[in-house]
């Protein structure tokens, strides 16, 4: 089945700092999201992207779809302490409504003040 | 709207026991699904719902079930848990249109096998 690889597994960064992380796929896929998952919460979707090449902002959140349609990248600028969490990417891979989103296994960022 | 709600927050059950975990929404959405999330694991679907009555296996299903009455409930049943169901569970919703991608996720139910 399709696999979404997110790496590392944790961030840690200043306060203030820009960061980004990857998603990358080895099959294509027609639909990217970007959750975040604050600490005993459920995921919240913070992008979702449909077209490839497509960039999209969100506040300081930039999440970009690959022209490859095989990867996608979410930019966090300025980031301050209420950042901190486990952000997924998930994909879907067909075009029918039926269809289902594979998830990363998450990147864990720690914002340091 | 109260969104997405799940009871409990927290169980702890001993091997061999069922229960079954609550989900519902307000929203009026037509597709539920529920996951699991397993440390560096991510989300992994369990069974999924496009509407009342009907439902389908996701990619671990064995060792659970739901049914779909009614569009605001999809309960997940664990038969006869085994510490291998240890895990965090989410409950999720979107609209039709919205196929299962833009989904709303409940807070999660702890559960703890021992």
């Amino acid at each position: 089945g399709q696999q979404l690889n997110q790496s590392p597994q944790s961030m840690f960064i200043q306060e203030g700092e820009d960061v980004s992380m990857n998603c990358t796929s080895s099959s294509i896929f027609n639909t990217w999201l970007w959750y975040k998952q604050d600490p005993g919460e459920g995921p919240v979707l913070l992008i979702a992207l449909y077209k490839a090449g497509e960039l999209t902002s969100n506040g300081r959140l930039t999440a970009q779809f690959g022209i490859t349609r095989k990867d996608s990248f979410l930019n966090i600028s300025a980031s301050i302490p209420s950042d901190v969490g486990i952000y997924f990417c998930a994909g879907r891979y067909h075009t029918g409504a039926n269809s289902k989103l594979t998830f990363g296994k998450g990147i864990t960022l720690s914002v340091r003040p | 709207n109260a969104g997405v709600t799940q009871t409990p927050k927290f169980q702890v059950l001993k091997t061999g026991q069922s229960m079954t975990l609550q989900c519902a929404q307000d929203m009026n959405h037509e597709y539920m699904s529920w996951y699991r999330q397993d440390p560096g694991m991510g989300l992994r679907l369990i069974h999924y719902s496009v509407g009342a009555g009907i439902t389908d296996q996701g990619e671990v299903p064995n060792g659970y079930n739901v049914s779909r009455s009614t569009t605001e409930d999809f309960p997940l049943r664990l038969l006869s848990a085994a510490p291998s169901q240890t895990s965090v569970y989410f409950c999720a919703s979107s609209y039709r249109d919205r196929g299962f991608y833009e989904q709303y996720f409940g807070p999660g139910t702890r559960l703890t096998v021992t």
